[in-house]
């Protein structure tokens, strides 16, 4: 089944204790995106990558990490988490970075205490 | 103004009605469209993708398409309490512009279908 995949599903966590969310996609997917979604906001990107090594800033970038060592695997990483990072994550992928559909992960929902 | 605009809702309508959403957007040279389903706590999931102007169609769903006006909507017909969600409209950025890898969210509308 074609998927993106999220790990964890859910998590809480202490302010400045470094944590990562994975997200893997089994499509072949070359472009991947990471979002966060809070209420009357909407759906902000943080990070893209259009290919393995490529990556770059969405618009609200600060506080996060990721990288892309593999085509499948695009891992989000909070270095020093903060309580305005409590929010709902996802990840997403497409074929390119082109007018393609795209499709997201089941979604992360961090708590950071 | 924003570059993706939908109004929030709620948009209540009797189940067997049609539902109409809107959403109008900044970004002239934008090439591609896109209706997203959002249940509560869930991931958004893609109902509907429209590329030139005019309509398509796809079982209950209608996405019309108006690129003069910059304007896509999306037409749900006999709507079920199962079609309560929050829809979200995703514009790319048109070539050119430096964006053509961007897709853009609105903030979405909360439908709601009464019994």
């Amino acid at each position: 089944e074609a998927q993106v995949t999220q790990n964890p599903r859910y998590l809480i966590t202490v302010t400045g204790k470094k944590l990562t969310v994975t997200c893997s996609q089994n499509m072949n997917h070359e472009y991947m995106s990471w979002y966060r979604q809070d209420p009357g906001l909407g759906l902000r990107q943080i990070y893209y990558s259009m290919n393995v090594e490529v990556t770059d800033k969405g618009d609200v970038p600060e506080g996060y990490k990721v990288s892309r060592k593999e085509k499948r695997n695009f891992p989000l990483i909070l270095e020093s988490p903060s309580p305005n990072q409590t929010s709902l994550y996802f990840c997403a992928s497409r074929v390119g970075p082109g007018p393609y559909e795209q499709y997201f992960g089941p979604g992360t929902r961090l708590t950071v205490t | 103004q924003k570059e993706v605009e939908q109004n929030s809702g709620p948009l209540s309508v009797p189940e067997g009605a049609i539902a109409s959403l809107n959403c109008t957007y900044s970004d002239r040279g934008s090439q591609s469209f896109f209706w997203y389903r959002q249940y509560s706590g869930k991931s958004p999931e893609l109902i509907m993708s429209i590329y030139s102007n005019g309509d398509k169609e796809d079982g209950r769903f209608t996405a019309q398409l108006n690129k003069a006006s910059q304007y896509v909507s999306l037409l749900i017909r006999d709507s079920q309490p199962s079609d309560s969600a929050t829809y979200l409209c995703a514009v790319n950025g048109g070539r050119g512009t430096g964006t053509a890898s961007k897709l853009t969210f609105g903030t979405g509308t909360r439908l709601q279908v009464t019994l």
